[in-house]
């Protein structure tokens, strides 16, 4: 079964330091996402991504994140600047179609805390 | 305002026993509703997706509704086994609007043996 791969499973990082957390989509998929998941909370989305370019971004998605997909195979979230609200689960996640027929395939995640 | 709506309190049954969850929506216009298993610490995995148009989807001992009137979809468990205790998510696929899919807080699952 393919599978979204996820890296780092945690990552520990100080207030105001960059961090870039990575994914490898499924190989024949073709839209990508980032969705983050706070501590108890609800699954929240952040950005998709098509053709490389971003196609939606939600009020989350301010200016300190960015996306990229620089090799065609790895897909990245870079927060600039990390705050303590950053702190949260981080899915990267892919579907073969922007809607219907067939659901968004999730990494494991990437377990952000920021100090 | 927009709102998807899941049983908030955990939902406790015993084994072989149907489990029924339940997702409201108020304020969307999905085109298609989908349902997620999420296990503690990991991702959401698809489990089925029914369409605007589909009044009920089955797989395996899985079926979903979908009521587009009352705005609400049902998850139903059959046979219910310790295994299936989880939270399971609802989202909807919306025919306008953000195109992402929007996540509903989920209901969490104990099925006692």
């Amino acid at each position: 079964e393919p599978e979204v791969t996820q890296t780092p499973s945690h990552q520990v990082t100080q207030m105001g330091q960059e961090v870039i957390l990575r994914c490898v989509p499924i190989s024949n998929h073709l839209y990508f996402y980032w969705y983050r998941q706070i501590l108890g909370q609800k699954v929240e989305f952040l950005v998709s991504f098509y053709n490389n370019e971003i196609s939606e971004k939600s009020e989350i998605f301010d200016d300190q994140f960015s996306v990229e997909r620089p090799d065609g195979s790895n897909f990245t979230l870079k927060i600039r600047s990390t705050k303590l609200e950053d702190s949260a689960m981080y899915f990267c996640a892919s579907s073969v179609l922007a809607r219907g027929h067939y659901g968004y395939t999730f990494g494991s995640g990437t377990r952000l805390t920021v100090v | 305002s927009q709102k998807i709506e899941q049983n908030s309190e955990a939902l406790n049954i015993q084994e072989g026993k149907t489990a029924t969850l339940t997702c409201n929506y108020t304020n969307y216009s999905p085109a298609y509703l989908q349902w997620y298993r999420q296990d503690p610490g990991r991702g959401p995995v698809f489990l089925l997706l029914i369409r605007e148009n589909e009044k009920e989807k089955r797989k395996e001992r899985l079926k979903v509704t979908f009521d587009t009137t009352l705005k609400q979809s049902l998850f139903h468990i059959t046979a219910s086994q310790p295994a299936d205790s989880a939270t399971y998510l609802c989202a909807l696929d919306l025919r306008t609007g953000r195109r992402a899919l929007t996540f509903g807080s989920g209901t969490r699952l104990q099925v006692q043996p």
